[in-house]
């Protein structure tokens, strides 16, 4: 089973309408991120979240907002969806290794389309 | 701010050659490099790693090397495989809040 879930793989949707993409691990991370990639781009930091009391906004994070309701789920809302957040959506976890980086974990994706 | 740069794709290569895909960066203070690699459908997984000037990160056959004077970090491989078929970031990570900052991707598709 893998270890950092995403529901749904895939969504198309109308402009306006309220989506929730979320994010489930069993690695027991602590940390987790939520990332768009559009082509040509790479990722983008959406939010990031140390704990369940830490929510962070990243480089994007207009247009979006983020629950972090348990260590294991952290979901990702676009409150009325645009066109151009047509992307690919990405979580990642890591843990704190004392070292100077963590490694982080990534799920499958979702790909949204807005119409 | 910090930025990562990668070389244009899409790169096509014949099985057994040799593979070299430029990154460079820019960034403050001393930053660690990464290579992730996402197949087809899949999400990204780290493929090596370099925290310090001059460290070798290597797995699976590609190496990298962390040159602070050029301030680049390209993966090289000698022999490539079908199996390699796949997008590859290279990012960076700088400061104490452990975020990645990540180039665009390559798409490299070897032919048999």
């Amino acid at each position: 089973d893998a270890d950092v879930t995403q529901t749904p793989r895939n969504r198309i949707t109308k402009t306006g309408k309220r989506i929730m993409l979320e994010c489930s691990q069993t690695k027991g991370h602590d940390r987790m991120y939520w990332y768009r990639q559009d082509p040509g781009l790479g990722l983008q930091l959406i939010y990031y979240s140390f704990d369940v009391k830490d929510i962070n906004k990243g480089e994007i994070s207009d247009g979006y907002s983020v629950s972090r309701q348990a260590q294991a789920k952290f979901s990702l809302s676009l409150e009325s969806a645009i066109p151009n957040q047509t992307a690919l959506y990405f979580c990642a976890t890591s843990t704190p290794t004392g070292g100077s980086v963590d490694e982080q974990f990534f799920g499958p994706g979702t790909r949204l389309t807005v119409l | 701010g910090n930025s990562v740069t990668q070389m244009e794709g899409p790169v096509t290569l014949s099985e057994e050659a040799f593979l070299t895909i430029n990154c460079t960066y820019t960034a403050t203070g001393y930053p660690s490099l990464f290579w992730y690699v996402q197949y087809p459908g899949e999400g990204l997984q780290l493929l090596l790693k370099a925290t310090k000037a001059d460290d070798k990160g290597s797995n699976k056959g590609f190496e990298a090397t962390y040159r602070k004077e050029t301030t680049s970090f390209h993966l090289e491989k000698g022999s490539v495989q079908v199996s390699d078929s796949a997008v590859y970031f290279c990012a960076l990570s700088s400061g104490g809040a452990q975020k990645l900052v990540f180039g665009q991707g390559t798409r490299l598709t070897i032919n048999p």
